[in-house]
This record gives C-alpha cells, sequence and structure tokens, in this order.
C-alpha cells in the first residue's frame, strides 16, 4: 500500500532534549517535505527536498534541521526544542516538484515541548 | 506566504444537504488543488484544477475556478456525516513553486 509513514505519532519532551520525527516513503517519490500545523495559521511548510542530497527551507525553518540521504526517508530533527515548536507535524510527499502533482501527507506527529 | 484563503472559516448543514465552500488568492497561479483533513489526520487530496480550466467533477466534488476573480469553490452535493473534515485548498504560483495551502474549512455535517 503507498503510503507516508511518520514515527513518533506522539511525542511529550523537554526543553533543550535533541529529537528526530522520522518520515518514509514507499511511493519512490522525489519531492518531500515537511509541515507544521497550528490552530488559526493554518499549514506552513518548513523545509522540503526535491531529491537525494537536495533540500531547501520554507516558510519556518528556524529551530529545524533535515536531511535526504536516501530517497525514501526525510527526517525532521529538532536539535534543541524550545515550548513554541509545539504543534501537529505532516510529512507529505509527491512525484516531484512541479506543483501539477497531488501531495500525499503521513498521518501526523503530535509533538509537545515542556 | 499565504496564498489561499477558505470561507467560511466553519460550515454545520444537515446531511443531504449541499456544501459550498470558497478559496481566494492573490497572485496568478498555476493550479488549485483541494485537500481533506479528517481530524486527526493528514490531509488527502481532492482534486486539482488547471489555470486553464473551469469546472470539474469528481463523484459528488464538483470544483469550479475563476481566474479573473481569484477564486475557486468547492461543491460537495448530497453530504454525508463522513463529509465532516476540515476542506483546504492549495496553490501554486508556477509549475515550480512550492504549493501554499490556505487555513480551511472546517465542515460539520449533521445526520
Amino acid at each position: 500500500e503507498a503510503q507516508v509513514t511518520q514515527n513518533p505519532r506522539y511525542l511529550i519532551t523537554v526543553t533543550g532534549k535533541k529529537l528526530t520525527v522520522t518520515c518514509s516513503q514507499n511511493m519512490n517519490h522525489e519531492y518531500m517535505s515537511w509541515y507544521r500545523q497550528d490552530p488559526g495559521l493554518g499549514l506552513r511548510q518548513i523545509y522540503y527536498s526535491m531529491n537525494v542530497e537536495v533540500t531547501d527551507k520554507g516558510d519556518v525553518p528556524e529551530g529545524y534541521k533535515v536531511s535526504r540521504k536516501e530517497k525514501r526517508n526525510f527526517p525532521l530533527i529538532l536539535e534543541s526544542p524550545s515550548p513554541n515548536q509545539t504543534s501537529l507535524y505532516f510529512c507529505a510527499s509527491s512525484l516531484s516538484k512541479m506543483s501539477n502533482q497531488p501531495q500525499h501527507f503521513g498521518d501526523g506527529t503530535r509533538l509537545s515541548i515542556l | 506566504s499565504q496564498q489561499g484563503e477558505e470561507d467560511p472559516q466553519a460550515l454545520s448543514i444537515q446531511e443531504g444537504e449541499n456544501a459550498t465552500m470558497n478559496c481566494s488568492y492573490k497572485t496568478s497561479i498555476n493550479n488549485l488543488q483541494w485537500y481533506r483533513q479528517n481530524s486527526g489526520r493528514g490531509l488527502v487530496h481532492l482534486i486539482l484544477i488547471r489555470s486553464n480550466e473551469r469546472e470539474k467533477h469528481s463523484g459528488r466534488l464538483r470544483v469550479t475556478l475563476d481566474t479573473s476573480k481569484k477564486s475557486s469553490s468547492l461543491l460537495i452535493t448530497a453530504s454525508r456525516a463522513a463529509d465532516t473534515a476540515s476542506y483546504f485548498c492549495a496553490t501554486a504560483n508556477s509549475g515550480n513553486t512550492p504549493l501554499v495551502f490556505g487555513k480551511g474549512t472546517r465542515l460539520s455535517v449533521i445526520a
């Protein structure tokens, strides 16, 4: 089954403790992206990757890192999480960066930073 | 860089009624997509309409695009309780730019 898998689904942690949210897709998609979703602010893009070893900042990249060493994986790294990064995070992938491609989303990771 | 803005923010209707949601955007677009998000889940792609298209159908969904007014509408006919979800429009200025999502319309269909 074609899917985007994120882990963990839920995480409560403390300020400053490094964490990684994994994202994996099995559709051989070139383009992958991370979003955060906050009430009243909608979906905002954090980082995206057009292909292996190619990553770019989205609208809200501060405090986040990403890597794309393999085509299927696109982890999101919070080196020193802070409470303002408490949010619902989504990973998405599509066949290419071209905007006429539908994006496939994971089920989300709810992060709480205390 | 918010582009699309959905209207209304929330909509509550009875089962069997039609639901109409609108999306307005500011700059010219290459295409516009609509997504649905069930509570606690990821977004699911519904339909894409290109800038040179005016109307598109998919099952009970009908999407229109008016580039002169920079707006699109999503019509769900004969709504069901299972249509309860948030609906988002997403736009891109060109074929190469990332999609930008609106804040969504929250639809409640009451049985």
